[in-house]
């Protein structure tokens, strides 16, 4: 079981519609988590970090983090054509080495106008 | 300001060349990363450096050598590199660990 799945998608949605993002993981000593967009043939820009379970808003876009159930979420709500990119979540240990981040493979979304 | 600007942008070379990519950043962060990314694959860590010293080496071959000029710069200098090494190149920098990670635009490697 790999340590983080994403579903690589691709996603495709109409504009206007409230996307959903989703990753799990398997190991609990994963405290910090990390949403980053990627787009083409770009550097990743960090969108959402999270340390706790709960919820957290920022404009259009609000993470979710459910440590008992090993589950993250990013929800975009009003999704706009520019949203097109992939979305990466990243996570990171509390103890250990703590300045390696572990990627999920990205999910592919597309946003139509 | 929460940038991190890397040099070139584009880069082709021979396997026979030496070149160097650079990272700069100001937000006065402590850790440095360099990240190699293929395409449709997440970013792979290469090496982190932090306060200046070397902390992590994923094994990475010795045609890429990383250097920590000052808390500011970061180089990765590549001799001799393959075309499997052929990737988009990415620096990252953060307060220390256990900080989020700040990404630079990259730099996208051709070996020919």
């Amino acid at each position: 079981q790999k340590e983080v799945e994403q579903d690589p998608g691709p996603l495709s949605v109409p504009e206007g519609a409230i996307v959903s993002l989703n990753c799990t993981y398997s190991n609990s000593a994963f405290q910090y988590f990390m949403w980053y967009r990627q787009y083409s043939r770009k550097g990743p820009e960090l969108l959402m970090y999270t340390y706790s379970s709960g919820n957290k808003e920022d404009g259009r876009f609000t993470a979710q983090v459910d440590k008992s159930s090993k589950y993250i979420s990013l929800f975009i709500r009003d999704s706009q054509p520019s949203d097109s990119a992939t979305y990466l979540c990243a996570m990171e240990n509390s103890g250990g080495s703590n300045y390696k981040l572990t990627f999920g493979k990205g999910t592919l979304l597309t946003v139509n106008p | 300001d929460t940038e991190v600007t890397q040099t070139p942008k584009h880069l082709v070379m021979g396997m026979t060349n030496k070149k160097s990519l650079k990272c700069e950043q100001h937000m006065g962060h402590r850790a440095m990363y360099w990240y190699k990314q293929k395409a449709k694959k997440p970013p792979e860590l290469m090496f982190v450096y932090s306060y200046e010293k070397l902390s992590i080496n994923e094994s990475v071959p010795s045609r890429f050598s990383p250097e920590c000029p000052n808390s500011s710069l970061l180089n990765l200098h590549l001799h001799a590199l393959q075309p499997e090494d052929s990737a988009l190149y990415l620096c990252a920098s953060s307060l220390s660990g256990r900080y989020e990670q700040f990404f630079g635009p990259g730099t996208r490697l051709t070996v020919l």
